[in-house]
């Protein structure tokens, strides 16, 4: 089994709805970070958290929710996606924040 | 403003040619820096690091280089392979209170023709 698992890897929503990416990892890290990947963007960094009780704001937070339910958790949420969240999206992980491990991506489209 | 800059999109090496990528930074805060590789359809992997106390750290095929000067990384693939083509992004570190987290670079393409 991965470290870091996504679900979905791939979805496709309409302008409006709601929705959920999943992270969950078996490393044991207490730190895990959402981050979005662009063409020519690289990867920017969505919402990150330290520990169940702590989630911080990234530099593209805007339109996004995060929960951390354990952690070995870390949802992501597009309270009501626009096409231009169309991207494909990365869970990591690490511990005291070096050497990320990330997850195998989710490709989202925003229709 | 980009802290991590990587100005090349795209760069095409022969195989068993020196593949040379390159990484600029602006914040002299970054002490750690880092190169993942990622292949299409998965995530981004580590491939080699390096601290601000070093200038050259070396693995196998793959060799960083830091300038801190210039504010100036780069990666040297020797010989290229053709399963050296992926998107490789830089990225640097720098410790704020305890915390510590990556700024990634935009990325550059990789190809290495057989």
């Amino acid at each position: 089994d991965a470290d870091v698992t996504q679900t979905p890897r791939n979805r496709i929503t309409k302008t409006g709805k709601r929705i959920m990416l999943e992270c969950s990892q078996t490393k044991g890290h207490d730190r895990m970070y959402w981050y979005r990947q662009d063409p020519g963007l690289g990867l920017r960094l969505i919402y990150y958290s330290f520990d169940v009780k702590d989630i911080n704001k990234g530099e593209i937070s805007d339109g996004y929710s995060v929960s951390r339910q354990a952690q070995a958790k870390f949802s992501l949420s597009l309270e009501s996606a626009i096409p231009n969240q169309t991207a494909l999206y990365f869970c990591a992980t690490s511990e005291a924040g070096w050497g990320y491990t990330f997850g195998s991506g989710t490709r989202l489209t925003v229709v | 403003d980009q802290q991590v800059k990587q100005n090349s999109p795209s760069l095409s090496v022969q195989e068993g040619r020196i593949s040379i990528l390159n990484c600029d930074y602006t914040n002299s805060m970054f002490d750690y820096f880092l190169w993942y590789k990622k292949y299409p359809a998965e995530g981004p992997t580590f491939l080699i690091s390096i601290s601000s106390i070093k200038d050259k750290n070396e693995d196998g095929r793959f060799t960083v280089f830091l300038n801190k000067s210039a504010k100036h990384l780069s990666l040297h693939i020797v010989p290229s392979q053709p399963g050296d083509s992926a998107v490789y992004f830089c990225a640097a570190s720098a410790r704020s209170g305890s915390a510590r987290q990556l700024t990634f670079g935009s990325g550059t393409q990789l190809t290495v023709l057989p």
